[in-house]
């Protein structure tokens, strides 16, 4: 079962940030915070991830609290190819680690 | 994109006959994962490799058997396919400078009737 917990569903208005939020109740201290999102029947995405710190890259930012037992995706300007469904997952930092995969949030960009 | 290709991407098979999926990398990673996805659950990992002739179970492999005889080549075979194994596989690799973000191929669409 995954150890995450995120909304079912959530609407964006194009143009606008959209912030995605995930619970990681029974996160470790060696475990990171993985994003990846899955476009129609796709392959997942990799999107982010991080330990501690906030983190940015060309795609999305990365928000971990202080605790470490929440983190929040964001999209500063969501366009229509953003709607997905996108999965938070906490995994420790050795080789072969299973990646488990919950249900996620479908984002749904609206124009 | 990671250099991930799987092959078939669609096949429709029969009941009791063998059934093998490549999954082929162009990235010389040492990690190799097979994931099947079905609504509800989500995706769930079959069986990975962390390098030529090494494999080991993920969560929900029986019925499935694996070969790595080559860093690129990843198969995965069902020896004897049932309706239940109607599924979408993913093929994922992991392994750059060090870190575990896994990459996912774009996957293989499998109905057995």
């Amino acid at each position: 079962d995954a150890k995450t917990t995120q909304p079912p569903s959530m609407d964006c208005a194009e143009g606008r940030a959209a912030n995605l939020p995930c619970n990681h109740s029974t996160i470790s201290g060696n475990e990171y915070v993985y994003w990846y999102r899955q476009i129609h029947s796709q392959g997942p995405q990799y999107i982010i991830h991080g330990l501690k710190n906030n983190e940015t890259n060309e795609m999305a930012s990365l928000i971990i609290t202080e605790d470490r037992k929440s983190s929040t995706l964001i999209l500063p300007h969501a366009t229509l190819r953003d709607t997905a469904v996108y999965y938070c997952i906490d995994t420790a930092d050795n080789y072969g680690q299973n990646f488990v995969f919950g249900p996620g949030t479908r984002l749904s960009v609206l124009p | 994109d990671a250099g991930i290709t799987q092959s078939p991407r669609h096949k429709v098979t029969e009941t009791g006959t063998p059934v093998t999926l490549r999954c082929h990398q162009t990235e010389n990673h040492r990690y190799m994962y097979w994931y099947r996805q079905d609504p509800g659950h989500g995706l769930r990992l079959i069986h990975y490799s962390y390098g030529v002739k090494d494999t080991d179970k993920g969560e929900v492999s029986d019925g499935y058997s694996v070969s790595r005889s080559k860093t690129e080549d990843f198969l995965l075979t069902l020896e004897s396919a049932t309706s239940s194994q109607t599924s979408v596989y993913f093929c994922a690799i992991s392994g750059i400078q060090g870190r575990e973000t896994q990459y996912f191929g774009p996957g293989t669409r499998l109905l057995v009737l």
